[in-house]
């Protein structure tokens, strides 16, 4: 079946550094891939999103880079703040009707920040 | 994920009993979703609702689980003759109608209800 994995469960980060998260998926139809960051006892909150026309889509501090060819998506965080500390997760769109969101997630990636 | 609001937060229940949560998506959000998220795991798709139909629930267990979304009031979720396996974080999300704009475009989560069963 399709599914969404995270390359590493845990990532540990000196606060100001820059932190990588990597996400693999297994479904080459997928066109829609979201990233969100959900603290503990709250919900998921976007961070950002890319759909399958592009490869690379930048917002504030964070950046998306979507490699069809290899499955791989990550999310790059520049000069990551202890606010940045929070579980990750990639999810892929299985959905394939414009605005129909059945999603798939991955396990997530927990993120820790050094100070 | 502002704007989606989900009602109760946390909630108690005995075996046996039944589980209703409740999800009001964010103004002008004709879609609803329910996900499940167990203990250190991402979050599982449930079902998909718009207004008075259930468009997909390929994820909801056959039993014991029902949901809806009527006309007027907001969805429910609802879990008859809980069992400790059904203690997670129930995630309610929504989405635009098919006539917005395709920017901007996407599903956004609301905070949880916490269920546990004891």
């Amino acid at each position: 079946g399709e599914s969404v994995g995270l390359h590493l469960p845990t990532l540990s980060v000196q606060e100001g550094d820059n932190s990588i998260i990597n996400c693999a998926y297994s479904n080459s139809a997928s066109d829609y891939f979201i990233w969100y960051k959900q603290e503990s006892g709250k919900g998921p909150q976007f961070i950002i999103d890319i759909r399958s026309n592009m490869d690379k889509r930048q917002g504030q501090r964070v950046t998306v880079l979507l490699n069809k060819t290899v499955k791989h998506l990550s999310l790059q965080i520049a000069a990551t703040q202890p606010g940045d500390s929070a579980v990750y997760f990639c999810a892929e769109n299985f959905s394939h009707y414009f605005n129909d969101y059945k999603l798939s997630f991955g396990a997530g990636t927990t993120v820790t920040v050094r100070a | 994920n502002a704007g989606v609001m989900q009602n109760p937060r946390h909630l108690v229940r005995r075996r046996g009993q039944e589980a209703r949560l409740r999800c009001s998506p964010m103004k002008g959000h004709s879609h609803v979703y329910w996900y499940r998220q167990l203990p250190e795991e991402g979050l599982k798709f449930m079902v998909y609702l718009q207004k008075e139909n259930i468009i997909d629930e390929s994820g909801m267990p056959k039993e014991r689980f029902s949901a809806e979304f009527p006309k007027e009031g907001p969805s429910i979720l609802r879990i008859q003759q809980v069992v400790r396996g059904d203690s997670a974080a129930y995630f309610c999300a929504s989405s635009p109608p098919l006539d917005s704009s395709y920017s901007g475009n996407t599903i956004y989560f609301g905070e949880g209800s916490w269920l546990t069963v004891v």
